[in-house]
């Protein structure tokens, strides 16, 4: 089945660092979207990319979806203490793979920002 | 927050008992989904439900059930529950492709 690797599991930073996690599947998927889980919290929606090589920028975070639809960064410039969570990549495979409707999530980036 | 609760939010219960969490939406959202959380394992999908009475098994589907006799809501059964069992529960609804998370249900099971 579709599988869905996330890494690192866990980066501890300074405020201000950048921070960068990665999102590899093993088949084709139509989309990515990207989830953030503050502690103690449940995930939230942060964005969807759709495109092949696609670029979408929120403030201080950047998406990226890869060429071949098959991998994902989300990248933090200057990161707060607001950004700490977990942050998920989940992808959602095409109209004729029996995974449309559903997310396969990532395992997880678990973020620390110290002052 | 997508009018989705979950209910109990925590429970504790014992091995061989059968347990019943709850998923609730306002919205009448057609697709429902049921995961898991664990340490190391990020968030699998247990069964999800494209409609009343229209459900299928997610990957980790093994000793689980559910049904859904109304839009609103959407049950997960554990038949009896063991150890491995142990873990937080997630509903969550499809909007558009979106999903929308409830609040989560703890589940310790002794």
């Amino acid at each position: 089945g579709q599988q869905v690797m996330q890494i690192p599991q866990y980066q501890h930073v300074q405020e201000g660092e950048d921070f960068t996690t990665y999102c590899n599947s093993s088949t084709t998927l139509s989309n990515i979207q990207w989830y953030k889980q503050r502690p103690g919290g449940h995930p939230v929606f942060l964005i969807q990319l759709v495109k092949s090589g696609e670029v979408k920028k929120q403030k201080r975070l950047t998406f990226q979806f890869g060429e071949a639809k098959k991998n994902s960064s989300l990248h933090i410039t200057a990161t707060q203490t607001t950004d700490v969570g977990t942050y998920f990549c989940a992808g959602q495979g095409g109209a004729n793979t029996g995974t449309a409707s559903k997310l396969t999530f990532g395992t997880g980036t678990r973020l620390q920002v110290t002052l | 927050d997508a009018g989705i609760t979950q209910s109990p939010r925590h429970k504790v219960t014992e091995t061989g008992t059968p347990v019943t969490l709850r998923c609730h939406q306002t919205e009448n959202h057609r697709y429902m989904y049921w995961y898991r959380q664990d340490p190391g394992h990020g968030l699998r999908l247990i069964h999800y439900s494209y409609g009343v009475k229209d459900t299928d098994k997610g990957e980790v589907s093994d000793g689980y059930s559910v049904s859904r006799s109304k839009t609103e809501d959407f049950l997960l059964t554990l038949e009896s529950a063991t150890s491995s069992q142990t873990s937080v529960y997630f509903c969550a609804i499809s909007r558009y492709d979106e999903q929308f998370f409830g609040p989560g249900t703890r589940l310790t099971v002794l």
